[in-house]
């Protein structure tokens, strides 16, 4: 299995909803990422998990809150968002530097994304 | 510090003639390159990658790109382009993984291709 799977497709949310975004893989792969992207943008990068421990967060607003419940799958919380945290949410991953002997190059594997929109 | 740039933001080509994206990169140690394509409303799809093995790398979908040290880019091409190709491509440059870290991608701003019937 080569493919990163993420839930739902699309979510619809107001400003004072608690909702959650699913993502999973079953590549063995020890690292996993968060990343949104804005229309006609690169995706940005918003959390690093790897070994299951968040070792990245790039400043992103206490809002969204990523958990890694095991190595296959990572969650990403959302509460009290803006209008303007709507995006494409994607997920990532790829191998660890310490997996499978000394793996170096930071290939990473994308999911298809969730569109969400906030009103 | 690493960074890449893409030196067209929209490329158009007519189905059947050449393809190409222009990247260049700027790393102060071996780079990592990809390609990766992204469909509308879909994720990132990696076209190729080269990690420092043949200069000349194929990819899928008949995508093939040259590493130039000297030139310090990684340009994109295809030799008759299709319909199916029309999208946003982007190149990108990895840091090294560190242990226990993960890694981070440096993402170009993308190119869109357009491809006319």
């Amino acid at each position: 299995d080569t493919e990163v799977t993420q839930t739902p497709k699309h979510l619809v949310m107001g400003m004072t909803n608690k909702k959650s975004l699913k993502c999973e893989q079953h590549m063995g792969h020890r690292a996993m990422y968060w990343y949104k992207q804005k229309a006609k943008k690169p995706p940005e990068l918003m959390f690093v998990y790897s070994y299951e421990k968040l070792s990245i967060n790039e400043s992103v607003p206490s809002r969204f809150s990523p958990e890694c419940p095991n190595s296959s799958l990572l969650n990403l919380h959302l509460h009290a968002l803006q209008p303007e945290d709507s995006a494409l949410y994607l997920c990532a991953s790829s191998y660890q530097s310490g997996d499978r002997g000394r793996v170096l190059v930071n290939e990473q594997f994308f999911g298809p994304g969730t569109r969400l929109t906030v009103l | 510090a690493q960074s890449v740039t893409q030196l067209d933001s929209h490329v158009s080509v007519s189905e059947g003639t050449p393809v190409l994206l222009r990247c260049n990169y700027s790393s102060s140690y071996s780079p990592s390159l990809f390609w990766y394509v992204q469909h509308p409303n879909k994720g990132l799809q990696l076209l190729l990658k080269y990690t420092s093995a043949a200069t000349l790398v194929k990819g899928i979908n008949g995508f093939e790109a040259e590493f130039k040290k000297s030139e310090t880019s990684f340009h994109l091409t295809k030799p008759s382009a299709h319909m199916s190709d029309a999208a946003e491509y982007f190149c990108v440059v990895s840091f090294p993984l560190i242990y226990n870290q993960g890694g981070k991608l440096i993402f170009g701003q993308g190119t869109e291709l357009s491809v006319k019937p």
